[in-house]
């Protein structure tokens, strides 16, 4: 079974600052893994994915994430952090079913930017 | 980018009644669907799994006839809410899955559910 681990259900960091947003998975196979960002009332908007190709995976907004594979882990970053980045950050981890891609999601990971 | 629409965006009824929201994939077929439901500050938690022209898969814990799923064409899936309760308010979110994009699941918008 997958499953997808965030530490940290709050990180507070100031603008301007180096964001980092943990995640660790668990996986029997190869996985694919994505990180999602959602705002107040709203669905959810991918971030990244990582589908095997290169390890270190860029996205929108200026986020990245590198796949570790020793490690388990598949953590977001952003070098400077803005205000419109104050978001709930998910990351999840898919598993091929007969009819698509299932995703599991971790607890999420509430981001509060400071000025 | 491939879009989903979820309609309607919020509703609110009376105790007893049945709900339908309806999940669109705008641009894109998509022979998969899934339904999630979140609790405040909480993540999504996956209900169902709905294919086109076969019968959802519900997840563990989930009641079948409670969350009615259709999934008619490749294009739309609807959740009914029936006799629904105070504590089925929440927040619903569809998603469907872009086969050309490595199975990519597209979000919906979410529907704001509150049950009176």
């Amino acid at each position: 079974a997958q499953s997808v681990t965030q530490l940290g259900s709050h990180v507070s960091v100031s603008e301007g600052a180096l964001v980092l947003l943990r995640c660790n998975y668990s996986s029997s196979v190869p996985p694919y893994l994505f990180w999602y960002v959602q705002y107040p009332n709203q669905g959810l908007q991918l971030l990244l994915k990582y589908t095997s190709a290169a390890t270190l995976v860029k996205g929108i907004n200026g986020f990245e994430a590198e796949f570790k594979k020793s490690e388990t882990s598949f953590h977001l970053t952003k070098p400077s952090a803005h205000m419109s980045d104050a978001a709930e950050y998910f990351c999840a981890v898919s598993t091929l079913t007969g009819g698509g891609n299932k995703l599991t999601f971790g607890t999420g990971t509430q981001l509060k930017v400071e000025l | 980018g491939a879009v989903v629409s979820q309609h309607p965006s919020r509703v609110i009824c009376k105790s007893g009644t049945s709900v339908k929201i309806e999940c669109r994939s705008l641009d894109f077929q998509a022979t998969t669907m899934f339904w999630y439901r979140q609790f405040p500050k909480k993540s999504l938690m996956l209900m169902a799994t709905s294919n086109e022209g076969s019968k959802a898969t519900y997840e563990q814990g989930v009641e079948k006839d409670k969350f009615l799923i259709n999934h008619a064409s490749l294009t739309l899936s609807t959740l009914t809410v029936t006799s629904a309760h105070p504590e089925d308010s929440s927040f619903y979110i569809c998603s469907a899955n872009e086969p050309r994009s490595y199975n990519e699941q597209f979000f919906g918008p979410g529907t704001r559910l509150t049950v009176l």
